[in-house]
């Protein structure tokens, strides 16, 4: 079966600092990856997605950045973290196949201080 | 621009009691539509996904119907439990993305709260 890990689950970085949140993903091949962040009372809203290592879409301009280095690896990072950044973020994964549906992570609950 | 609208925003129920979350939608064309359950602090679970020419689907004591001529849809609870208790989001998807995720417009969710 499949499963999806994300680390860390929470996080409380000062303004100005670094961020890097890491997704791993087991038991399948070349999945879609995806970061999400939901903010308190709004929808989730789609911040990268990746059909393959090295292939990023960003949907939101914004301060943060996103690698896959590795199939099943997905990585959201910043260089420095805006109090705007605060949220819980959510990585999740589907087959590039019609209806599939998406499986998250437990996410990430960043406060940036 | 395609909108997913949730309503109640939040809702009460006592145990045992049956309730109804609905999703009006103006995504267009239309794919798919989906609704998952959150729990507090976990990412969203996928309940069901519907196409255009499904009417309903039933997963346990969860119903999702789907109208797609009016463009609404509803998620049925019966005989709530403690565990119902959730934030129920609506999803539609876009038919131009190939139903992928990238193409995905999310509702704010319900927020369901079962009551002893």
């Amino acid at each position: 079966s499949q499963t999806i890990h994300q680390w860390p689950a929470t996080l409380v970085q000062p303004v100005g600092s670094p961020l890097s949140l890491e997704c791993t993903v087991e038991g399948t091949s070349n999945p879609n990856l995806y970061w999400y962040r939901q903010a308190a009372g709004r929808g989730l809203q789609l911040l990268f997605y990746s059909i393959g290592i090295g292939q990023i879409s960003s949907e939101v301009p914004q301060n943060l950045s996103a690698s896959r280095p590795q199939d099943r690896q997905f990585i959201l990072s910043s260089k420095k973290l805006l109090l705007s950044d605060s949220g819980f973020y959510l990585c999740a994964w589907n087959r590039d196949t019609y209806n599939s549906p998406l499986h998250f992570g437990n996410g990430t609950r960043l406060t940036v201080t | 621009k395609n909108q997913v609208e949730q309503s109640p925003q939040s809702l009460i129920i006592l145990e045992g009691k049956n309730c109804t979350l609905q999703c009006n939608y103006t995504v267009s064309p239309f794919s798919n539509l989906r609704w998952y359950k959150q729990d507090t602090g976990r990412g969203p679970v996928s309940l069901t996904i519907m196409t255009f020419s499904e009417n309903t689907k039933s997963n346990g004591r969860y119903t999702a119907t789907l109208d797609a001529d009016t463009k609404q849809s509803s998620l049925h609870i019966t005989a709530s439990q403690l565990s119902d208790s959730a934030s129920y989001i609506c999803v539609v998807s876009a038919w131009e993305s190939g139903g992928g995720a990238d193409g995905l417009t999310f509702g704010k969710g319900t927020h369901l709260i079962i009551q002893p």
